[in-house]
């Protein structure tokens, strides 16, 4: 079992502030890692994929890095807005195939 | 938005009855998945399918079987259905392509209760 944790588990911020949180994973055999955004009563929505070690991928206000090495990623959202108020998950290939752990997101709720 | 639909998209049902969940995609993708979304454990895995009649267990499969008669079709059924399978349950496709690590795009979600 491909264990993905991410931290915090949930976080309030205020409208302007900038933030990130955390996906951990196993650091041996990485092949890929998914970011993805989950708005409450939608489906999850691909943010990004990152395959390399010092990948840095940016979709407007919402950036990610990775690092292989030591089994991170960071998602950074600058300059919040109400509308970036979701959960974010991460996922990892198991065994490098198409079945993806997900770990348990962290929610996001942005205040005005 | 990728071509995915799910119904029926809410279903109510008594515990012991079949429930049937169906996928159905446009756009030819070779994989399809199930999942279910609980609180506390994220999006877990129940089947998955790399092609036509080609299926295989997931992280939660039991009490759940898979058909997959056509690309664009992927069907779930709970057998005797149970409260614990209480849940939303979720469909994605992925096109599988050679080299590259593949997103998974996801259909809007079927709300299933079992009383």
């Amino acid at each position: 079992i491909l264990n993905v944790e991410q931290s915090p588990q949930s976080l309030h911020v205020q409208e302007g502030d900038s933030t990130n949180f955390t996906c951990s994973f196993p650091s041996s055999n990485f092949y890929a890692l998914h970011w993805y955004r989950w708005e409450t009563a939608k489906s999850p929505e691909a943010l990004f994929v990152m395959t390399l070690n010092g990948d840095e991928k940016k979709k407007g206000r919402i950036s990610a890095t990775l690092n292989t090495k030591e089994g991170y990623s960071y998602l950074y959202i600058k300059g919040s807005q109400p509308e970036d108020s979701a959960t974010y998950l991460c996922a990892l290939p198991v065994e490098g195939g198409n079945k993806l752990t997900f770990g348990t997101g962290t929610q996001l709720k942005v205040e005005l | 938005d990728a071509g995915i639909t799910q119904s029926p998209r809410h279903k109510v049902t008594e515990t012991g009855t079949p429930v049937t969940l169906r996928c159905h995609q446009t756009e030819n993708h070779r994989y399809m998945y199930w999942y279910r979304q609980d609180p506390g454990h994220g999006l877990r895995l129940i089947h998955y399918s790399y092609g036509v009649k080609d299926t295989d267990k997931g992280e939660v499969s039991d009490g759940y079987s898979v058909s997959r008669s056509k690309t664009e079709d992927f069907l779930l059924t709970l057998e005797s259905a149970t409260s614990s399978q209480t849940s939303v349950y979720f469909c994605a496709i992925s096109a599988s392509l050679a080299g590259e690590a593949d997103t998974q795009y996801f259909g809007p979600g079927t709300r299933l209760t079992v009383l």
